[in-house]
């Protein structure tokens, strides 16, 4: 079935610095989701893109969903000791289904 | 408004003992209801989920089993654990559809340790 990739496994950086999070597809994508899960924590949803070459921004976080609909990001500008945690890419597979990237653990250094 | 309870929110249990997580949704009819697992520090796993009562699609096959009894409920099974039903199961309710607006909403977890 449909999965996605998403990169880096792990992101260590010191606070103000940003940070970015890469999800890839080998299809073409309906849309895209984004969940954070701080840690110990459940996920909890971002944003959802659904049109090629979207830029959606909250606050410091940018996300982009590419021209051709099977990659995204998640940029965090300046980043806080309120931004760690695990951020998840999601795609629907199917009608009813959401599989889930790895997720990109980031943790700041104060 | 639309809450999501899933529980027990921790338990340890020995192989080769059964288990039962239960979730119920409020505040809304007929969601689309998930069970997903977390191992330690890894992704989520989608493990079932159902668009109705009585209505089971499972994903990977193993010694795990859901049921929906009623429009808002969720029940995860096992007759026996193993060591590697170890791990963070989280149950999700999806309002409308994920063609809808898609969001899934995650209950608090729950932290299952098989000794």
């Amino acid at each position: 079935g449909q999965q996605v990739m998403q990169i880096p496994q792990y992101q260590h950086v010191q606070e103000g610095e940003d940070f970015t999070t890469y999800c890839n597809s080998s299809t073409t994508l309906s849309n895209i989701q984004w969940y954070k899960q701080r840690p110990g924590g459940h996920p909890v949803f971002l944003i959802q893109l659904v049109k090629s070459g979207e830029v959606k921004k909250q606050k410091r976080l940018t996300f982009q969903f590419g021209e051709a609909k099977k990659n995204s990001s998640l940029h965090i500008t300046a980043t806080q000791t309120t931004d760690v945690g695990t951020y998840f890419c999601a795609a629907i597979q199917g009608a009813q289904k959401l599989v889930f990237g790895q997720g990109t653990r980031l943790t700041i250094n104060p | 408004s639309q809450t999501i309870h899933q529980w027990p929110a921790t338990l340890v249990q020995p192989v080769g003992s059964p288990l039962s997580l239960e979730c119920t949704v409020e505040g809304t009819s007929n969601p689309n209801l998930y069970w997903y697992r977390q191992a330690a520090g890894r992704g989520l796993q989608l493990l079932f989920y159902s668009v109705g009562i009585g209505q089971i699609s499972s994903e990977v096959p193993q010694n795990l089993s859901a049921s929906r009894p009623q429009d808002r409920q969720f029940i995860l099974s096992s007759k026996k654990l193993l060591l590697s039903d170890s791990g963070f199961y989280l149950c999700a309710f999806a309002t409308s559809g994920l063609a809808g607006t898609g969001e899934l909403f995650f209950g608090e977890g729950s932290r299952l340790t098989v000794l």
